[in-house]
């Protein structure tokens, strides 16, 4: 089972809200990430968690937070967003071992802020 | 330049035939080569996974790495109007946590 889930599908929100994303893999694998994807372009990276700590950070801004609070979930909290982070937003994880490098991504959540 | 360079097409081909879907890289250093393929407003579902020169095959897929020449493909054999979607390659160092460096990815049609 090769299985990332994603929940919303779909979001729509103001930019004064707050809302969560999250991600889930049962496939035992220690590293998570989150990618965002606009349309035609390819996915860039967000976060990476490696063992539920933080690792990478790809200058993301603060309305981005993101949480991994066991080895098997990945949260993304939003906040005061803007029409631009409009996107696809992809979840990955992988074994978190070298030489385990394959990604599988989740189906994504698409967000629209109005 | 970009680490990863692709032709984001479209490409247009009739069922049946050999599709070659291409990306060029400028950095020696990456060593795990990956092709995904992305159906519109889903996510990337992995294809092929390789690892240094040479080739790997699966089904109609093959996947061919030559790292002399910085350069990796993807051939489909017999392709379906099932295999219309958008094929990003990706490649990376390697590592126990990695950054995937995507190419642009390339809009195949294959029309019945």
């Amino acid at each position: 089972d090769t299985e990332v889930t994603q929940t919303p599908k779909h979001l729509v929100m103001g930019m004064t809200n707050k809302k969560s994303l999250k991600c889930e893999q049962h496939m035992g694998h220690r590293a998570m990430y989150w990618y965002k994807q606009k349309a035609k372009k390819p996915p860039e990276l967000m976060f990476v968690y490696s063992y539920e700590k933080l690792s990478i950070n790809e200058s993301v801004p603060s309305r981005f937070s993101p949480e991994c609070p066991n080895s098997s979930l990945l949260n993304l909290h939003l906040h005061a967003l803007q029409p631009e982070d409009s996107a696809l937003y992809l979840c990955a994880s992988s074994q978190g071992a070298a030489g385990q490098e394959t990604q599988y991504f989740g189906p994504g959540t698409r967000l629209l802020v109005l | 330049q970009k680490e990863v360079e692709q032709d984001p097409g479209p490409l247009s081909v009739p069922e049946g035939a050999i599709v070659s879907l291409n990306c060029t890289y400028s950095n020696s250093a990456f060593q795990y080569f990956m092709w995904y393929r992305q159906y519109s407003r889903k996510g990337p579902e992995l294809l092929m996974y390789t690892y240094s020169s040479g080739n790997k095959e699966d089904g109609r897929f093959t996947a061919q790495v030559d790292k002399s020449s910085k350069y990796i493909s993807l051939f489909i054999r017999d392709s379906q109007p099932s295999d219309s979607a958008t094929y990003l390659c990706a490649m990376n160092y390697g590592g126990a946590t990695n950054k995937l460096i995507f190419g642009t990815g390339t809009l195949l049609a294959v029309q019945p």
